[in-house]
């Protein structure tokens, strides 16, 4: 079955600390965004990469970091510049420009 | 500034009527709107996707409309059913095809 994976599902951090957030799609999208997600707004757009090797600054970028190595493959680094990092993370795909997007499960990242 | 605004309270229906809900948005023109479905501590997912030149878009139970005079979309569930008790996200795409999302309604079918 085709779909976006994310790991792990809960995520604890120490102050300090760097910690990745994994994401994959088998979906042959070209395009995949990093959303964060707090209670009572929006989702909000941290990175995106339209093609490999290629990625775009979103609204929250500040504290965050990626990579597209691979088109499978979009991996999120939430550092310790990030000063609030306490939230829900979703990875949505999309075949092309607008449209539909496919959203993975999420992981929930608590800072100790 | 941009803005988009659902309903903040919870939406309290009956099974068997007709949920409504609101997404409106300000100092914007986009080309589609989107609505999506979240269960609790899960990902969103795709419902219906509606053009600027669309008045309103129908899939089985479920019916969006667009006013672009307004700026207003409407998404409705008919004969609503308990299995349809979740967060309802609307989404624009600006000319970038990046999405603006609103903060959700929560819905709720009491049997």
């Amino acid at each position: 079955d085709g779909g976006i994976t994310q790991s792990p599902k809960y995520l604890f951090r120490k102050e300090g600390q760097n910690v990745t957030l994994s994401c994959e799609q088998n979906l042959n999208h070209d395009a995949m965004y990093w959303y964060r997600q707090d209670p009572g707004q929006g989702l909000r757009l941290i990175y995106y990469s339209q093609i490999v090797n290629d990625f775009q600054k979103g609204d929250i970028a500040e504290g965050y970091s990626v990579s597209r190595e691979k088109k499978e493959s979009f991996p999120l680094t939430v550092t310790s510049a990030q000063k609030n990092p306490t939230a829900f993370y979703l990875c949505a795909s999309r075949r092309g420009q607008g449209g539909e997007q496919f959203f993975g499960p999420g992981t929930r990242l608590t800072v100790l | 500034s941009q803005k988009i605004e659902q309903n903040s309270e919870a939406l309290n229906i009956q099974e068997g009527k007709t949920a409504t809900l609101t997404c409106n948005y300000t100092n914007y023109s986009p080309a589609y709107l989107q609505w999506y479905r979240q269960d609790p501590g899960r990902g969103p997912v795709f419902l219906l996707l509606i053009r600027e030149n669309e008045k309103e878009k129908r899939k089985e139970r479920l019916k969006v409309t667009f006013d672009t005079t307004l700026k207003q979309s409407l998404f409705h569930i008919t004969a609503s059913q308990p299995a349809d008790s979740a967060t309802y996200l609307c989404a624009l795409e600006q000319s970038n095809y990046q999405l603006i999302w609103g903060a959700g309604t929560k819905l709720i079918i009491k049997p």
